[in-house]
């Protein structure tokens, strides 16, 4: 059964700095890998979507990677911002399935 | 503006009563997701739909109910069978389920509180 792991579970980090948020998933055969942005008592935006055949996505000051081999994800958030601050979870699609597994997600403070 | 919208955005129920939780989308989207969020949890699924009178079981499906009789609209029906039903209930669609890269959308949740 696929598991969604995101470590860290916290993360506080002064304005401005560069910072890498991690994803692992124990089944290599994904379809696609999502990234989402959840701000307190709100629902899920969708940052980045990554194609199994794909190595990275990039939107503004974020930038997600794959490698499908290791189950591994990574998203870089460049020049970080307070508003940045949220709750950031990753999703991947099997193969074979039709939904979307979560992991618990990495809640991110950004202080000015 | 396309979107989906939950509604209503907190709900209070006593305990033993039913209670449904509305989703409605105008993406034209084909898949709808009902997803359950309580802390620390993470997102679990309840049920998804990939087209009108079809649905299946997602993985914590007891004591819940759906129908998806319009494409616009899936709501969730959370009976007096569900052993803890206060959490944040998360409504989302897509194009097509089934190996298709279509992104993910949410709506921006209900809350569920029963006492």
């Amino acid at each position: 059964k696929q598991e969604v792991t995101q470590i860290p579970a916290a993360l506080s980090v002064p304005e401005g700095e560069n910072l890498v948020l991690n994803c692992s998933f124990t089944d290599s055969a994904i379809y696609n890998l999502q990234w989402f942005r959840q701000d307190p008592g709100k629902g899920l935006t969708s940052l980045l979507l990554i194609q199994s055949s794909q190595r990275e996505q990039t939107s503004g000051r974020l930038n997600a990677s794959l490698d499908k081999s290791s189950g591994r994800s990574t998203l870089y958030i460049a020049a970080s911002q307070p508003g940045d601050s949220a709750t950031y979870l990753c999703a991947v699609r099997n193969q074979a399935g039709t939904a979307l597994i979560f992991g618990k997600g990495t809640t991110l403070s950004v202080s000015s | 503006d396309g979107g989906i919208t939950q509604s209503p955005k907190y709900l209070f129920r006593k305990e033993g009563q039913n209670v449904t939780l509305s989703c409605e989308q105008n993406l034209n989207h084909d898949a709808m997701y009902w997803y359950r969020q309580d802390p620390g949890q993470g997102l679990r699924l309840i049920y998804y739909s990939q087209i009108v009178n079809d649905f299946q079981k997602g993985d914590i499906a007891e004591g819940y109910s759906v129908s998806r009789e319009k494409k616009e609209s899936f709501p969730l029906t959370v009976t007096s069978a569900q052993k803890n039903p206060t959490a944040f209930y998360l409504c989302a669609s897509s194009f097509r389920t089934g190996g298709n890269n279509s992104p993910l959308h949410f709506g921006n949740g209900t809350r569920l509180t029963v006492t």
